[in-house]
């Protein structure tokens, strides 16, 4: 089954760049969304279809997707962006949903 | 949108136990439900959908045989239950509306979880 694979943890100062990686095997030719959760709460989209926002998610959350890796990168890092990140693809075969292993970002 | 699931559950081991979620805020039939959990401590589990549309279903391997997800189209509710609980099941549960193009699924909206707690 494919395998998506994210960096454990990544830590910022406010007012950074924070960029969280999701590497997969040609992941640049499937569509990535992403998704924040913060504790005790249920994930929400903030990415989909690599780079598109939903409505509602500040243009600080951005994406990008090519050969093997995807990135999600939060710009201007807010102490309220302190969660945990998954990527998630589509498995080509039966489009179910595969999860990444999970970024939590530390705001310093 | 919004979708609103059942409360928080007890169960024996080897028990079941059924979680609801019921949508509102769109047409129901449209949208795949995606059901996902998460263990204590964990990443995020991906159990099965169902088309709300004609009830056809798809369960992860893994879960095949313990799962079964159903929906009611009069009340936009969608079921989700899991038989021959056991310690390991003790998670939350979500059910997720699917937006799916030609190639990809994303879950665009979740409920807000439903604590499943497996003990004897």
């Amino acid at each position: 089954s494919y395998v998506l694979t994210q960096p454990p943890s990544v830590s910022v100062a406010p007012g950074q760049t924070a960029t969280i990686t999701c590497g997969g095997n040609n992941i640049g030719s499937k569509s990535v969304h992403w998704y924040q959760q913060k504790p005790g709460q249920a994930p929400v989209l903030v990415v989909y279809d690599d780079s598109d926002r939903p409505s509602g998610i500040p243009q600080r959350f951005s994406g990008s997707n090519s050969g093997n890796t995807a990135t999600l990168t939060i710009n201007k890092v807010e102490a309220g962006d302190e969660a945990d990140y998954y990527c998630q693809v589509s498995d080509t075969t039966n489009y179910h949903p595969v999860f990444g292993t999970a970024t939590k970002v530390t705001v310093l | 949108v919004q979708l609103v699931q059942s409360g928080a559950e007890v169960k024996k081991p080897g028990a079941s136990v059924k979680v609801s979620c019921e949508a509102s805020g769109y047409t129901f039939i449209t949208y795949y439900m995606y059901w996902v959990r998460q263990a204590p401590g964990q990443g995020l589990e991906w159990m099965g959908m169902i088309n709300p549309s004609g009830g056809s279903t798809n369960y992860a391997r893994r879960f095949q045989g313990r799962v079964t997800m159903t929906r009611d189209t009069s009340t936009r509710t969608v079921n989700m239950e899991l038989s021959s609980l056991r310690s390991e099941d003790t998670a939350v549960y979500y059910c997720a509306r699917g937006d799916c193009s030609s190639t990809s699924c994303r879950l665009d909206h979740w409920g807000q979880g439903t604590p499943v707690t497996v003990s004897s």
